[in-house]
């Protein structure tokens, strides 16, 4: 597709369970980001890859969370014993680079809406 | 800490009527600004970003003013459309740095 995607679109788990939630950028981009959107709350940044540069994880809530990214492409966030607090949107985006201008405009997928009960 | 900060999380407008969209920033190392506009149940789309070297950008129906010195940025949306309804995000970066977002407002436009 020319979008990013994500999977699952929702996820509803118990608590103390692990996820994983995918997602795939737009062809050729060598930024991912990892946000989250949490109730009445903006978007968190999580993590960002950068090519071949070791990953930005300084916004991972705990150790809790950990993503990793495939080849350069594909990116899987996993969380680890699943707490009610981590209820939200997961947000992936894609950017050429992320150099500033026009280069670095993010491009969203639709979001994974985790549920925990 | 919000280094990006969006203090109304909500606006309504009367439809032709001019949108400002508010928003402000604490770490001055910032020097690009960008805004998205977000659906519900859809990711955020890039609207419209402003370089720190400049102090005004417009396209078409939406103008971005940058005001370094108080630290803030505005978006202008005039006429305000129905389809501007939406939640908007400011977002700030310093250079080849991650992007960092506000909260974001909710916009009505009213018919």
């Amino acid at each position: 597709g020319a979008g990013v995607s994500q999977s699952p679109s929702n996820k509803v788990t118990e608590k103390g369970k692990d996820v994983e939630l995918r997602c795939d950028p737009i062809s050729g981009h060598t930024a991912l980001y990892w946000y989250r959107q949490s109730l009445g709350q903006g978007l968190e940044f999580l993590i960002y890859f950068q090519g071949n540069s070791a990953p930005d994880k300084s916004g991972l809530p705990s150790d809790r969370f950990s993503a990793e990214r495939t080849g350069g492409s594909v990116s899987t966030l996993t969380i680890q014993r699943t707490q009610q607090e981590d209820s939200a949107v997961y947000l992936c985006a894609s950017s050429l680079e992320i150099r500033q201008g026009p280069y670095n405009e993010q491009f969203f997928g639709p979001g994974t809406r985790l549920t925990v009960l | 800490d919000q280094q990006v900060k969006q203090n109304s999380p909500s606006l309504s407008v009367q439809e032709g009527r001019i949108s400002i969209l508010n928003c402000d920033y604490t770490n001055s190392m910032f020097d690009y600004f960008l805004w998205y506009k977000k659906y519900p149940a859809e990711g955020p789309t890039f609207l419209i970003s402003i370089s720190s070297i400049k102090d005004k950008n417009e396209d078409g129906r939406f103008t971005v003013f940058l005001n370094k010195s108080a630290k803030h940025l505005s978006l202008h949306i005039v006429p305000s459309q129905p389809g501007d309804s939406a939640v908007y995000f400011c977002a700030a970066s310093a250079r080849d740095d991650k992007i960092i977002f506000g909260k974001g407002t909710r916009l009505h436009i009213l018919p």
